[in-house]
């Protein structure tokens, strides 16, 4: 198995419909993450979960809805997208706690096209 | 907090030729640095990391970078570079302390190694 699973790695999907994206780590982590990876655009953090605790929103639209069921797993669940929400997600866990120096591991991506 | 900038949003080089690729960073605390690359649809992987010790730290497949705190540079450089090292770039800070992996990405450099 590798670090860190994504599923799917593409979806392509119209504004109405709902979807999920999946992550799956598998090297004991307890903290998880989505970033968006726009075209020109630095990497931007949607969403922090540390011990399936959401610790960080960054302002992030309400038509994605992250859910993390255990330290293992973590969805993006997805609903009336926009145009403009066209990105590849990356998922990246790392092992919190003290010494924490920073890494993250990532996942490959999704790469989401909104019709 | 921390920011990140990437003077260069492209780099195109000859094969064997020496490559820099540059990153700056600023932050009100000390700091963890790191280079992660990008292939082509993959998502992001970790070159190399400098934490403690050494200011100067290097890679497997002969990248090196060396931490300057005086400049707030932590630029990437290789000797000769090949064609497999087409790819983007990204320079990541995070700050010490911090008990979450926290990352702040530059926007990226594509490096193009051409024939």
């Amino acid at each position: 198995e590798t670090g860190v699973t994504q599923t799917p790695r593409h979806l392509v999907m119209g504004m109405t419909n709902k979807k999920s994206l999946k992550c799956e780590q598998h090297l004991g982590h307890n903290a998880m993450y989505w970033y968006k990876q726009s075209a020109k655009k630095p990497l931007e953090l949607m969403f922090v979960y540390s011990l399936e605790e959401r610790v960080e929103n960054n302002s992030v639209p309400s038509r994605f809805s992250p859910e993390c069921p255990n330290s293992s797993h973590l969805f993006l669940h997805l609903h009336t997208l926009q145009p403009e929400d066209s990105a590849l997600y990356l998922c990246a866990s790392s092992q919190g706690g003290s010494p924490n120096t920073g890494e993250l591991f990532f996942g490959e991506g999704s790469r989401l096209t909104v019709l | 907090a921390q920011s990140v900038t990437q003077l260069d949003s492209q780099v195109p080089v000859f094969e064997e030729a020496p490559v820099e690729l540059r990153c700056n960073y600023s932050s009100s605390v000390s700091v963890y640095l790191f280079w992660y690359v990008q292939y082509p649809n993959q998502g992001l992987q970790l070159l190399l990391k400098y934490l403690s010790g050494s200011t100067l730290v290097e890679s497997i497949n002969g990248f090196e970078a060396e931490f300057n705190k005086s400049q707030t540079s932590f630029h990437l450089r290789k000797p000769s570079v090949h064609i497999s090292d087409t790819a983007e770039y990204f320079c990541a800070v995070s700050g010490r302390g911090s008990t979450l992996g926290r990352l702040y990405f530059g926007r990226g450099t594509q490096l193009t190694v051409w024939p």
